[in-house]
């Protein structure tokens, strides 16, 4: 099946700077990519997506790349801000149609 | 529109008890699932529903059932409660295989 991996497990940051999360996948099937986001006590919600046939996609602050060659993909945050702080999850849909999740990066930024 | 709605939020356990977990959803979308979120580890599946009917395991099935009583809910139960079982747990549910909503959770404590 698939196997998702996700680095740093946990980022700490400045406010202003701006954050790196990556995650690698293994089933060059996987043809969605998804990243959550979670903040304390709460259910993960959906900050932006990517298709297989998109490099790139941005909303606002957030980027997300995608890299179908090397089976990696990342999550870019500019500008953060302390409501930024939260755990991320990332996860990649394979040819069972089930998301594969990551096991979370802690950012924490700064004021 | 509530989105995704679990019940109960908490609940505490003795081993061996047996509970279940209610999940409903009122965005009319096809597939519901179920997952487990320890620390470290990520959010697991149990479960999923891809439709009406229709019940699938996941990737942490053991000691878990569930039902698809109709489109809206999905339910999981616990038959008899281990204290491996202490868990964050999440029900999530989606149109089509892609986005994944989540529900608020239900934190759930075995001893």
């Amino acid at each position: 099946g698939e196997n998702v991996e996700q680095h740093p497990s946990t980022l700490s940051v400045q406010e202003g700077d701006s954050a790196v999360i990556k995650c690698t996948y293994s089933d060059s099937a996987s043809n969605y990519f998804p990243w959550y986001k979670q903040e304390l006590g709460k259910g993960p919600q959906l900050i932006i997506d990517i298709r297989s046939n998109v490099g790139e996609k941005k909303d606002q602050r957030i980027a997300v790349t995608l890299n179908k060659t090397a089976k990696h993909f990342s999550l870019h945050i500019t500008e953060t801000q302390p409501e930024d702080s939260a755990v991320y999850f990332c996860a990649a849909r394979s040819s069972n149609y089930k998301l594969t999740f990551g096991k979370g990066t802690l950012l924490t930024v700064n004021p | 529109n509530a989105g995704v709605t679990q019940t109960p939020k908490f609940q505490v356990l003795k081993t061996g008890q047996s509970m279940t977990l209610q999940c409903a959803q009122d965005m009319n979308h096809n597939s519901m699932y179920w997952y487990r979120q320890d620390p470290g580890m990520g959010l697991r599946l149990i479960y999923y529903s891809a439709s009406e009917g229709t019940t699938d395991k996941g990737e942490v099935p053991n000691g878990y059932n569930v039902s698809r009583l109709n489109k809206r809910e999905f339910s999981l139960r616990l038959e008899s409660a281990a204290p491996s079982q202490t868990s964050v747990y999440f029900c999530a549910s989606s149109v089509s295989e892609e986005t994944q909503y989540f529900g608020p959770g239900t934190r759930l404590l075995v001893l």
